[in-house]
Formats: structure tokens, sequence, C-alpha cells
């Protein structure tokens, strides 16, 4: 059965630094999304993607957050400035459509933790 | 906007209890509800949706606008059932439909 990848599973990086965190939706999706968790906080919406551009961002993706699908594949979450409070895990998810029934399917998550 | 309430973190019953996990929602107009269910080292995942009226895993979740609630309910709990799991409404996002998560409850069977 298909499944949403994401890469790395764990990313540790000093502040500041740039982090590109990857996602292989499922290949005839067309929906994308990206979702965080700060340990012990809710998952909260960041962003969702259709037809090559951003269709809602939520107030955490400020101008450091970006995102990108370079090859048609790949759907990445670039974080350009990482700061403390950026530690958290994120989720990729893609679905086929956005209809009541479409469901979105999750990636693993990427464990982000930033020193 | 949506916002759901899930308010136990941690609901803890022996395997054979009924288990109910709350979750309450706000929302103007007619609300769609999820659950997701995330096992031990597993993703998230869909268990069930209220247009369905489905039963998944013996779960099921009524809508009931008068309590604005959707608990996720089952009659007869097994081990396996221990998850952490999630009541999230969709939203209209652009679009897409992007997910308002609840806090989560941590659901523990005990042998």
């Amino acid at each position: 059965e298909p499944e949403v990848t994401q890469t790395p599973s764990h990313q540790v990086t000093q502040m500041g630094q740039e982090v590109i965190l990857r996602c292989v939706p499922i290949s005839n999706h067309l929906y994308f999304y990206w979702y965080r968790q700060i340990l012990g906080q809710k998952v909260e919406f960041l962003v969702s993607f259709y037809n090559n551009e951003i269709s809602e961002k939520s107030e955490i993706f400020d101008d450091q957050f970006s995102v990108e699908r370079p090859d048609g594949s790949n759907f990445t979450l670039k974080i350009r400035s990482t700061k403390l409070e950026d530690s958290a895990m994120y989720f990729c998810a893609s679905s086929v459509g956005q209809g009541l029934y479409n469901e979105q399917f999750f990636g693993p998550g990427t464990r982000l933790t930033v020193l | 906007a949506q916002r759901v309430t899930q308010p136990e973190k941690l609901l803890s019953v022996f395997k054979g209890a009924p288990v109910e996990l709350k979750c309450n929602y706000s929302y103007s107009g007619s609300p769609e509800l999820f659950w997701y269910v995330q096992y031990s080292r597993q993703r998230l995942q869909l268990l069930l949706r209220h247009i369905s009226r489905e039963s998944i895993k013996g779960f099921t979740a009524d809508l009931n606008k008068g309590e604005t609630s959707f608990h996720l309910k089952k009659p007869f709990a097994q081990e396996e059932d221990s998850a952490m799991y999630y009541c999230a409404p969709p939203q209209n996002a652009g679009n897409n439909r992007k997910l308002i998560w609840g806090l989560g409850t941590s659901l523990a069977v005990n042998p």
C-alpha cells in the first residue's frame, strides 16, 4: 500500500541554521500539507499546497518558512533560520482530493531538535 | 472557526470495559468531524468520520448537535486499542482542507 514518506526521521540543528524537511507524498495525490506538533501540545496546521502554490498558511508559517515541490514528487518544508521554538515533530500529509471523503494520509514525521 | 476540546489527556481502562473518548466542538454550520488515531511508533491515521456513520475496529462515534459532541465509543476495549486518539474536524483552507486538532487523549487499556 502506498505511503507518505518523510526524511530525515530526526534532525538536530543549531539555532539560526537552515533546515529542509523532505516528504514524498503518495504519487496520485494532488493536495499537500504540513503540520507540526510541539511536545505536549496540539497538532497545528502550518500550510496547505495545491497546484504548485500555497492554498493557505497559518500564522505560524511566517517568512522563515517556505514550501516547494521541486520535482513533482518531493514536497519540502524549509525553515531558513531555525529558532529554539521550532523544535517539534513535523508531519507531512497528502490527499487525492479535498472533499468530505478524501482522507489525509500522514507521513511518520520528522523530529526537529533545535539547540 | 472550528475548535475542538478533548477534556481528558489520559484515559485508563481495563480490557473488556467500555470506553468513551470525549470530544466537544464549537462550530457554526454543519460540522464535519473525524477521529484520528496514532498507535505506538506508527503514523497518524484516520479512524472514522461522522459522515460515514461507520464502525471501525468496534469504535463508533455519534454526532450530537444538541451537546456539540462527537464522542468515540467502544463497548469492550482491547489491549491493542491503546493509542493516542485525536478528534480533528476539517476546515476549509483555500482549495484544501486543513485539520483542526484537539489535544488528544491517550488511551491505555490494561490487561
